[in-house]
């Protein structure tokens, strides 16, 4: 089992659709979590940290469930700048911080 | 949000040329950098974790002669792939976390494309 999973898709959704992505982590003792964004050759582009008590950001929010060791990330009211394709990051626990990455969720929103 | 900057954004080279690449941090220290490589489509893959005044710290399958690491000071941390070889075109990115946020801010990239 890889240590992040993400659906690659793509999701294929229409403006103004609410779409959600799910990313599961092995590491029950994972400390960090993130979304990040990545434009189509471009670098990876923090979109928000993810908390237990979960986080929302304008059309953006974020849970984490550790028991079920998944991360979530809802974007209402879609619009055609979000297409893109979202990078699920976890942290390892204790001070080395290694970063892994899942392979991306692909979003295309459509007219 | 923090500023890593990389250099070049492209390469273009022949087989058998060595290719350094740069990155800062612009506005704040970093002594852990990380670099990784992506190839089309697919997700990026961490390459080695550099650490300002000692060795880095490669992943598994990840040739360390091949792939020098220095990490001199505590902005700055250089990537060189030695002898480059067609396979080896892909895009390098380099990261370096913001100790204080536990955040990891990207450099825009380098496309190299060896010939």
């Amino acid at each position: 089992r890889k240590e992040v999973e993400q659906d690659p898709g793509p999701f294929n959704v229409p403006e103004g659709a609410t779409v959600a992505f799910n990313c599961t982590y092995s590491n029950s003792a994972s400390q960090s979590f993130f979304w990040y964004r990545q434009d189509c050759r471009k670098e990876p582009k923090l979109l928000m940290s993810v908390y237990s008590s979960g986080n929302e950001d304008g059309r953006f929010t974020a849970q984490l469930n550790r028991a079920s060791q998944y991360i979530s990330l809802l974007i209402r009211d879609s619009k055609l700048s979000d297409s893109a394709t979202y990078l699920c990051v976890v942290t390892k626990s204790g001070g080395s911080y290694i970063p892994t990455f899942g392979r991306g969720t692909s979003l295309i929103v459509h007219p | 949000g923090a500023v890593v900057s990389q250099h070049p954004s492209w390469v273009i080279c022949k087989s058998g040329t060595s290719v350094k690449i740069e990155c800062r941090s612009l506005d704040f220290q970093a002594t852990t950098m990380f670099w990784y490589r992506q190839f089309p489509k697919q997700s990026l893959m961490l390459m080695a974790t550099s650490n300002e005044g000692s060795k880095a710290t490669y992943e598994q399958g990840v040739e360390k002669d091949k792939f020098l690491i220095n990490h001199a000071s505590l902005t700055l941390s250089t990537l060189t792939v030695t002898s480059a070889h067609p396979e080896d075109s892909s895009f390098y990115i380099c990261s370096a976390r913001v100790l204080a946020e536990n955040i990891q801010y990207f450099g825009a990239g380098t496309r190299l494309s060896v010939l």
